[in-house]
C-alpha cells in the first residue's frame, strides 16, 4: 500500500467547477505539501502545512485553498477552476524529527476544459 | 524568475556510458540540494542529496558534485542503465532535506540499450 495516497488519480472537469483533491498519508509525518507540475517548470509549491493548525502559502497559492483536517490528511481545493490550472498535482510529506527528504504521492492529473 | 534551472530538457546516452545532468541556482541562501527521479504515472522519488558543506556525495552509481562558487551542481550516473531512463529534477532548500523545496524544470534522460 502506498504511504502517500492521492485521490482521484485523474479528473476532467469544466471551467467554473469546484474541485477538491485529497491526500492522505500513513507515514506519521507532521509536514505536508501540495505542488503542481507543468512542463518545463518543474514542481512549484502551492501550499504547505507543518501541523494540523498550520497553513502557509507557497509560490503559487492564488486560486487555491487547503485544509489540514488531521495530521494524516491535507486537501487542496480549486474554488472555481480555470483552464490554466490544468496540471499534474503532487502531495508530499516530510518529518521534522527525522529530517528526511520529502516523500511524494503518485499525483493527480487534472484537466479543466 | 526561476531560482533553480536545468538548462537541458533532455539527454540521450548509450547504456554503459556516463550520464551527466546539470543544475544551476541563483539563491545564495540555498543550503541543501537534492535530486529526484520521476517515472511516468508515478511521483518523484528521492535519489541523492548534498549539503553545502560538502562538494561531493556518492551513492553507488550516483554521484552529486556541488560547486558553490559557481552555484552549480551535477549528477553523474556511471554506468548508465536503461532503467535509469526517467525525468530527473534538481531541488534546493535553504534549510534541510525535509523542508520547502524549489525545483528545477527537469531533464528527461533516455538510456539506449
Amino acid at each position: 500500500d502506498a504511504d502517500v495516497t492521492q485521490t482521484p488519480r485523474n479528473r476532467i472537469t469544466k471551467t467554473g467547477k469546484r474541485i477538491m483533491l485529497e491526500c492522505s498519508q500513513t507515514k506519521g509525518h507532521d509536514r505536508m505539501y501540495w505542488y503542481r507540475q507543468d512542463p518545463g517548470l518543474g514542481l512549484r509549491l502551492i501550499y504547505y502545512s507543518f501541523d494540523v493548525k498550520d497553513i502557509n502559502k507557497g509560490e503559487i497559492s492564488d486560486g487555491y485553498s487547503v485544509s489540514r483536517q488531521a495530521q494524516a490528511k491535507f486537501s487542496l481545493s480549486l474554488e472555481s477552476a480555470i483552464p490554466n490550472q490544468t496540471a499534474l498535482y503532487f502531495c508530499a510529506t516530510s518529518d521534522t524529527k527525522s529530517n528526511q527528504p520529502q516523500h511524494f504521492g503518485d499525483g493527480t492529473r487534472l484537466s479543466i476544459l | 524568475d526561476q531560482q533553480v534551472k536545468q538548462n537541458s530538457p533532455s539527454l540521450s546516452v548509450q547504456e554503459g556510458r556516463i550520464s551527466i545532468l546539470n543544475c544551476d541556482y541563483t539563491n545564495s541562501m540555498f543550503d541543501y540540494f537534492l535530486w529526484y527521479k520521476k517515472y511516468p504515472a508515478e511521483g518523484p522519488t528521492f535519489l541523492i542529496s548534498i549539503s553545502s558543506i560538502k562538494d561531493k556525495n556518492e551513492d553507488g552509481r550516483f554521484t552529486v558534485f556541488l560547486n558553490k562558487s559557481a552555484k552549480h551542481l551535477s549528477l553523474h550516473i556511471v554506468p548508465s542503465q536503461p532503467g535509469d531512463s526517467a525525468v530527473y529534477f534538481c531541488a534546493a532548500s535553504p534549510y534541510n532535506a525535509g523542508n520547502m523545496l524549489t525545483f528545477g524544470g527537469g531533464t528527461r534522460l533516455m538510456v539506449k540499450p
